[in-house]
């Protein structure tokens, strides 16, 4: 079964710190990978999608990409309290006339001031 | 630039019953999907509508059917109620690619509790 795996954490960093973010998927065939950000109670925001090996910047977001290894990573530099969330991690099969994202449970995120 | 919208916010329903939940898309969204999301975990896949016709169904029953309209707008129905759909559903829209799958934003979402 088609599965996409994150450390639940939570994943505490103090405030300018880098945060690191991990996802593997088990399909070998997914090709566009997605992340989410979530806030409680609220409804899944993009962030960042990557298709390509190798690294994605987007202001502080770095999104990181092997498909050898079937990791995908993001990266938030200088974090804030306000990036404190549960980010999500979700791949696609895109492509292959697979219309799904498939998540991951979410790694919980805090940013100590 | 309105973005997606749900309809309701909340709602209660009792075991047994039938509820329907509507969604609206981005402007220049085609593709509606629909997600639930328990407490704790994941949005899980339901179905998705493309041109008025469910595209692609994930592991839910028959309970759980939906419908698209000319306008591109969704709706998503759940009938016998169990204790057990009780979640956050999330409509996704996005625009349609050849043979795969846009970038998908979400709506607020309906929290549905049944009792």
């Amino acid at each position: 079964q088609k599965e996409v795996e994150q450390n639940s954490g939570p994943l505490s960093v103090p405030e300018g710190a880098i945060a690191s973010l991990n996802c593997t998927y088990s399909d070998r065939g997914s090709q566009s990978f997605f992340w989410y950000r979530q806030y409680s109670g609220k409804s899944p925001e993009l962030i960042m999608f990557i298709y390509s090996n190798g690294d994605k910047e987007d202001g502080r977001f770095t999104a990181q990409l092997n498909k050898a290894s079937q990791y995908v990573s993001l990266l938030i530099r200088d974090s804030q309290p306000s990036d404190s969330a549960t980010y999500l991690c979700a791949d696609s099969l895109s492509g292959a006339g697979s219309y799904q994202l498939t998540f991951g449970k979410g790694t919980k995120l805090s940013v100590i001031p | 630039d309105a973005g997606v919208t749900q309809s309701p916010t909340h709602l209660i329903k009792t075991r047994g019953q039938q509820v329907t939940l509507r969604c609206s898309p981005k402007s220049g969204h085609d593709t509606v999907s629909w997600y639930q999301q328990a407490l704790g975990q994941g949005p899980q896949f339901i179905f998705q509508y493309y041109e008025e016709e469910e595209r692609q169904r994930g592991n839910f029953p028959d309970r759980f059917s939906g419908h698209q309209f000319p306008n591109y707008s969704s709706e998503l129905n759940v009938n016998a109620l169990l204790l057990g759909d009780s979640a956050l559903y999330l409509c996704a829209s996005s625009f349609s690619i050849a043979g795969g799958l846009g970038e998908q934003y979400f709506g607020p979402g309906t929290r549905l509790t049944v009792t």
